[in-house]
């Protein structure tokens, strides 16, 4: 099966800044890559994804850009802001069925 | 669009009982459905994939009769934890991918916090 590993597993920036969290994953027929973000006992958000054939993608702060030689996909925050404090999680999907494998999970946390 | 809704959002019970838990997609079909088990601050563990009209398929180490899935419906699939013992207690998530489309997204529930005493 796929295993997807995140780094780092906390991150605490200053507002304005900006975050990076980096996953790598094994298996390289992983077609889908979908990162979702999760506050403090609510579900977990789809933020943005990026598929296999696609280098780099962006939505207004969020942006996820993908090296399928290397195997690993970053999500990269632009000027954060305090509500950007949540867990956000990375996944990946194998080609060949719909299952998603997540990273463990990344704490960022916003300083005012 | 695309919600999804999960009910109870929390259950207590007692040991050796039986909980269901519901997962609707409100808003659209859902051939394939997925149920996940999320331990405090850790990541989402797959279970299993429910599939419409037959039988779920089990992440390996998940026992099948222990954690009943049916999806009678191409809206609601329902998991059932067969009695339940302290440890079962845990977040469960569904998530449910719309059918008819060649999307990979998936929808995920609120959750649904069991609590075993």
């Amino acid at each position: 099966g796929e295993n997807v590993e995140q780094h780092p597993s906390t991150l605490s920036v200053q507002e304005g800044d900006s975050a990076v969290i980096k996953c790598t994953y094994s298996d390289s027929a992983s077609n889908y890559f979908p990162w979702y973000k999760q506050e403090l006992g609510k579900r977990p958000q789809l933020i943005i994804d990026i598929r296999s054939n696609v280098g780099e993608k962006k939505d207004q702060r969020i942006a996820v850009t993908l090296n399928k030689t290397a195997k690993h996909f970053s999500l990269h925050i632009t000027e954060t802001q305090p509500e950007d404090s949540a867990v956000y999680f990375c996944a990946a999907k194998f080609s060949s069925d719909y299952k998603l494998s997540f990273g463990a999970g990344t704490t960022v946390t916003v300083r005012a | 669009g695309a919600v999804v809704s999960q009910h109870p959002s929390r259950v207590i019970c007692k040991s050796g009982t039986s909980v269901k838990i519901e997962c609707r997609s409100l808003d659209f079909q859902a051939t394939t459905m997925f149920w996940y088990r999320q331990f405090p601050k850790k990541s989402l563990m797959l279970m299993a994939t429910s599939n419409e009209g037959s039988k779920a398929t089990y992440e390996q180490g998940v026992e099948k009769d222990k954690f009943l899935i049916n999806h009678a419906s191409l809206t609601l699939s329902t998991l059932t934890v067969t009695s339940a013992h302290p440890e079962d207690s845990s977040f469960y998530i569904c998530s449910a991918r719309p059918s008819g489309t060649t999307t990979d997204t998936q929808y995920f529930g609120p959750g649904t916090r069991l609590t075993v005493l």
